[in-house]
């Protein structure tokens, strides 16, 4: 079971550039690394995914290095609306992914 | 689409009470989650399905039971309520293995044993 670590809180202003980078030294080799955002009182809501490298969406940017056992997820020119929760997620199967306590980010 | 819908929103149970939360998805996804969010914590897997008939326990499986009869419900049955029940639910969805895919969320419901 891949075992992340991610900040507890950040604090940015709006307008800026935010990483929130998770650490999870014994990812495995067919797992995936999946960020999810949550606002008060609402499920969870899918950010972006990806594998190796670096993946890029309308949202975010995600860069993983060589070695896999770290990424970031990168939010360009947040606004206030980007103040939420942020989880961090490693694994490829239905009962090895787990939510730890999530990274709050507050702008 | 509706996604994944949750009844109900808000439920306050005595000790010992029953209830079923129910959780229905019109994704016609296969794979069908119940997690629980206690407060300022991540959310936690009880029980999943991957499909219709077929369903397995997650990390905090005690004190609940699930079944699935049919792709689209996905019912949760709390047998006996205690107040360490008291969280947030969150049912969800995805179509194929959630490390993989996207997850869907519902709105979540607020249950509060006394």
């Amino acid at each position: 079971l891949a075992k992340t670590t991610q900040p507890i809180s950040m604090d940015s202003y709006e307008g800026q550039e935010v990483n929130i980078t998770c650490s999870h030294n014994n990812i495995a080799t067919n797992d995936y690394i999946t960020w999810y955002q949550q606002f008060p009182s609402q499920g969870p809501r899918f950010i972006i995914q990806g594998y190796k490298t670096k993946v890029t969406n309308e949202v975010a940017s995600l860069f993983i290095p060589a070695d896999r056992k770290s990424s970031t997820l990168s939010l360009p020119r947040v606004s206030l609306s980007d103040t939420a929760v942020y989880y961090c997620l490693v694994g490829g199967g239905n009962n090895d992914m787990r939510f730890g306590a999530g990274t709050r980010l507050t702008v | 689409n509706a996604g994944v819908t949750q009844t109900p929103k808000f439920r306050i149970l005595k000790i010992g009470q029953s209830m079923t939360l129910q959780c229905t998805q019109d994704m016609n996804h296969n794979y069908m989650y119940w997690y629980r969010q206690d407060p300022g914590m991540g959310l936690k897997l009880i029980y999943y399905s991957v499909g219709a008939g077929i369903t397995d326990k997650g990390e905090v499986p005690n004190g609940y039971n699930v079944s699935r009869s049919t792709t689209e419900d996905f019912p949760l049955r709390l047998e006996l309520a205690a107040p360490s029940q008291t969280s947030v639910y969150f049912c969800a969805s995805s179509p194929t293995l959630r490390g993989r895919d996207t997850q869907y969320f519902g709105p979540g419901t607020r249950l509060t044993v006394l």
